[in-house]
């Protein structure tokens, strides 16, 4: 597609219940990123994944988060028993390849998440 | 540690007028770094980067400024607009292509 897209674009969920967020990246885009934006804040990574390595998971915050990505292209971040403090934007970006081109993260408008 | 942080949370500036956001780093590793624009209820957008082999670079009424002795990036912007106003940060890439991004500096257009 011409962007990043992401759904739900809003959800809101019951404490307790697991959710999944979508992103699809840019057709083409190698490297896929999942970043968390709580009010008022900054970004916080999560997840990254680049091309058939490992995904780097250094930064979910807890086992309740986990993100897969299938044949190259859709990624999904599900969060497993939410918690209030879950409530935050969900951020998907998706990028070139690192070494080629334009090293900018192409960013979706995110999924507002809010855990009552 | 890795960190990237701004100096002021909020700037408010005349339309017209210039605007400066600063950003400090502390990782003397890092070799790119990215200025971001964020609206209200939209995704960061790329501005305009740069590598540490530079020390300013120019784009459409943005300039970036980076200072590799005291570790210090700056985005001006020239004759700000009302559609200027946004959260703009800076974010630096690690070594494994991540991008580590600052808290944000929000900017007010007064009309």
């Amino acid at each position: 597609g011409a962007g990043v897209s992401q759904s739900p674009s809003n959800k809101v969920t019951e404490k307790g219940k697991d959710v999944e967020l979508r992103c699809d990246p840019i057709s083409g885009h190698t490297a896929l990123y999942w970043y968390r934006q709580s009010l008022g804040q900054g970004l916080e990574f999560l997840i990254y994944f680049q091309g058939n390595s490992a995904p780097d998971k250094s930064g979910l915050p807890s086992d309740r988060f986990s993100a897969e990505r299938t044949g190259g292209s859709v990624s999904t971040l599900t969060i497993q028993r939410t918690q209030q403090e879950d409530s935050a934007v969900y951020l998907c970006a998706s990028s070139d390849q690192p070494g080629q081109g334009n090293y900018g993260y192409t960013f979706g408008s995110g999924t507002r998440l809010t855990v009552v | 540690g890795e960190s990237v942080g701004l100096h002021l949370p909020t700037l408010s500036v005349q339309e017209g007028d210039n605007s400066i956001i600063n950003c400090a780093y502390s990782n003397s590793a890092s070799d790119y770094f990215i200025w971001y624009k964020q609206e209200s209820g939209k995704g960061p957008q790329f501005i305009i980067d740069i590598r540490s082999n530079m020390d300013k670079r120019q784009g459409q009424r943005v300039t970036v400024l980076l200072n590799k002795t005291v570790k210090h990036l700056s985005l001006q912007i020239a004759a700000t607009q009302p559609g200027d106003s946004a959260v703009y940060f800076c974010a630096r890439m690690d070594s494994s292509y991540k991008l580590i991004f600052g808290s944000g500096t929000r900017l007010l257009v007064r009309p």
